[in-house]
Parts: structure tokens; sequence; C-alpha cells
């Protein structure tokens, strides 16, 4: 079984669009995360969500607006999609929201907007 | 907010050899710094870590090395095989509250049999 599980793992799209990625995680987790990883593989946090509640948002465009329907549910939904969104979205989990926890991550999203 | 320098971006040895991963962050109160590695079309995966009451930590052919003073880690692989051709992240934070891991960019390490 899946720790992380995201779908789709590849999402190509036109400009101006609106999709959108799932990820559950079966590990009991509280904590859940979006990540973006750029073309230079660089990792950088989006969201944090504890138990269903928002506690980071880093200066993402409100394009991007995450959803946490309960704790093993992270679904990140992207409108009017622009090129410079094109990246690698990783969902994860870890334990507990303290950033000394072990990150689980999922195996990507490869979004690619046209 | 912390930043973490990651050096090289890229490493090539020879199947054997040692390789060594160095990064370097810059607020003195990071005391978690783990190293991650991503295979290929795969997400980062946590293979070893050290909090900073710790100066080195060796599981079997990896380990790390901290010196709080230099505000420096590094990781070292040693009899390099081909499936540690990776990319590896060094991450460094608080550890506490709503703090977050930052990662350093990188370094692809290629092993060549």
């Amino acid at each position: 079984d899946t720790a992380v599980s995201q779908t789709p793992k590849y999402l190509v799209t036109q400009m101006g669009n609106d999709k959108s990625i799932k990820c559950e995680q079966n590990l009991g987790h509280d904590t859940m995360y979006w990540y973006k990883q750029d073309s230079k593989k660089f990792l950088k946090i989006m969201f944090s969500y504890n138990n269903k509640e928002l506690i980071i948002n880093e200066t993402v465009p409100n394009r991007f607006s995450p959803k946490s329907p309960d704790k093993a549910h992270l679904n990140l939904h992207i409108n009017s999609l622009e090129l410079g969104d094109s990246a690698v979205y990783f969902c994860a989990s870890s334990l507990r929201r303290t950033a000394n926890e072990k990150l689980f991550f999922g195996s990507g999203t490869q979004l690619s907007v046209l | 907010g912390e930043n973490v320098e990651q050096h090289p971006s890229t490493l090539s040895v020879q199947e054997g050899d040692s390789a060594v991963i160095k990064c370097t962050y810059s607020d003195s109160a990071s005391n978690y710094f783990p190293w991650y590695k991503q295979e290929l079309g795969k997400g980062p995966q946590l293979i070893i870590d050290i909090r900073s009451n710790v100066g080195e930590k060796k599981d079997q052919r990896i380990a790390v090395t901290l010196n709080k003073t230099a505000k420096h880690f590094s990781l070292h692989i040693t009899e390099t095989q081909p499936e540690d051709s990776a990319v590896y992240f060094c991450a460094a934070s608080i550890g506490s509250g709503y703090s977050t891991l930052t990662f350093g960019k990188g370094t692809m390490l290629l092993v060549s049999p």
C-alpha cells in the first residue's frame, strides 16, 4: 500500500484552465503539505494543514486553493493556470506539525501548462 | 528566515569512491538537519537526520556531521554504488512550533560503474 498517494501523476493543460491534484495518506498522520519543485529541482513549501486546519501559507498566489476534507486528504485546486505554474507538485505528510518530523512524500504530479 | 546553501550542485564519482555533500545554514536557532534522497521520478525520502545536540551520526555507509559553531553540516557516503545515484537535499529547521524545513537546492550525485 502506498503511504502517500497523489493523482494524477502527469497533467498537461492549456493556459487559463482550472485543474485539481488530489492527495491521500494512509499513515494516520496529522499534518499534510504541498511542495512545489521547479525545473532546477528547488523544493519550496506552499501549504501545510494540521488536522484539516491551514497552518502555513507561504505567499502563494490565491489562484492556488488547498482543501482538506479530512486529515487524510489534502487536495490542491489551481485556477487560471499560467505557464509559470509548470512544475512538479509533491504532497507530503508528517506525524505531527513540528518541523523536526520525518516527511513522507508522494511520487509527485508533473504539471505542464502549454 | 533560514537560508540553506548546498554544494556542489553536481557530483560525479566512480563506484567505490566516497562522496561528500556540504551545506551551510544561516539561522543559529536551527537545530534539526535532515537529508533527503530523491530518485528519478519519485518523491524525496529521508535517509538520515541529525539534531544539534549531536556532532555526528552514522547509518551503515552514510554519515552526517554537524558543526554548530561554523553553521555547516555534511553528508558522507562511503563505498558508493550505482544505486546511490540520485538528487540529495539537505534541510534545516528550528524544529518546533510552526517552523518549516528550508531545503538546499540539491546535489545530483552520479555514481559510475
